[in-house]
């Protein structure tokens, strides 16, 4: 059984500031793995997503990395911005491409 | 704007009852899943649809299940509420063929349901 985690569970951290977010899963027969924004009481809007071919994606300011060897996946957003506040989730999809395994999410506050 | 629709946006219902939640998916994609997000936790996976069939499940009792539609619409149906039902129901869908631009899920806005 998948499961996902994200740590940390809540991060704060000046505007300007270059941070990284953490994914770690159990299982690396992965379809892909999908990192997503949520903003409070909303859907999810799509970032990046890595096929299980591929190491990493980018996308403006962020780059996401896949190593299944260590069951990890990084979000990197440059230069943050206080836009960038809200909770981050990855997702990791079955070797089928059925299910969707998502860990409980990184929200993020960028201060001003 | 993802192209993904759904309504309601808000529903209450008592235990017992029986609710209908559903969702337009943007034209041509042919998957679409449910998911389940309580307060404070990422979305819990109950089903996938490909093609109006069910082509996977996660840990979701009988008393969920769907339909999906030729016009790329679906639903998800869920009877006889419990006060645990009470959370934010979101569906997805994608191209649902080979590549990273068709894998790639669009989120609806949600439904929020609250079960009393």
């Amino acid at each position: 059984k998948q499961e996902v985690t994200q740590i940390p569970a809540a991060l704060s951290v000046p505007e300007g500031e270059n941070l990284v977010l953490n994914c770690s899963f159990t299982d690396s027969a992965i379809y892909n793995l999908q990192w997503f924004r949520q903003d409070p009481g909303k859907g999810l809007t799509s970032l990046l997503l890595i096929q299980s071919s591929q190491r990493e994606q980018t996308s403006g300011r962020l780059n996401a990395s896949l190593d299944k060897s260590s069951g990890r996946s990084t979000l990197y957003i440059a230069a943050s911005q206080p836009g960038d506040s809200a909770t981050y989730l990855c997702a990791m999809r079955d070797a089928n491409a059925g299910k969707s395994t998502f860990g409980d999410g990184t929200t993020l506050t960028v201060k001003p | 704007e993802t192209g993904v629709t759904q309504s309601p946006t808000h529903l209450i219902k008592t235990r017992g009852q029986q609710v209908t939640l559903r969702c337009s998916s943007q034209s041509g994609h042919n998957t679409v899943s449910w998911y389940q997000q309580a307060l404070g936790q990422g979305p819990q996976f109950i089903f996938q649809y490909y093609r109006e069939e069910e082509n996977g499940r996660g840990n979701f009792p009988p008393r969920f299940s769907g339909l999906q539609f030729p016009n790329y619409s679906s639903e998800l149906n869920v009877n006889a509420l419990e006060l645990d039902d009470s959370a934010l129901y979101l569906c997805a869908s994608s191209l649902g063929t080979s590549g990273w631009e068709a894998d790639t899920q669009y989120f609806g806005p949600g439904t929020r349901l609250t079960v009393l």
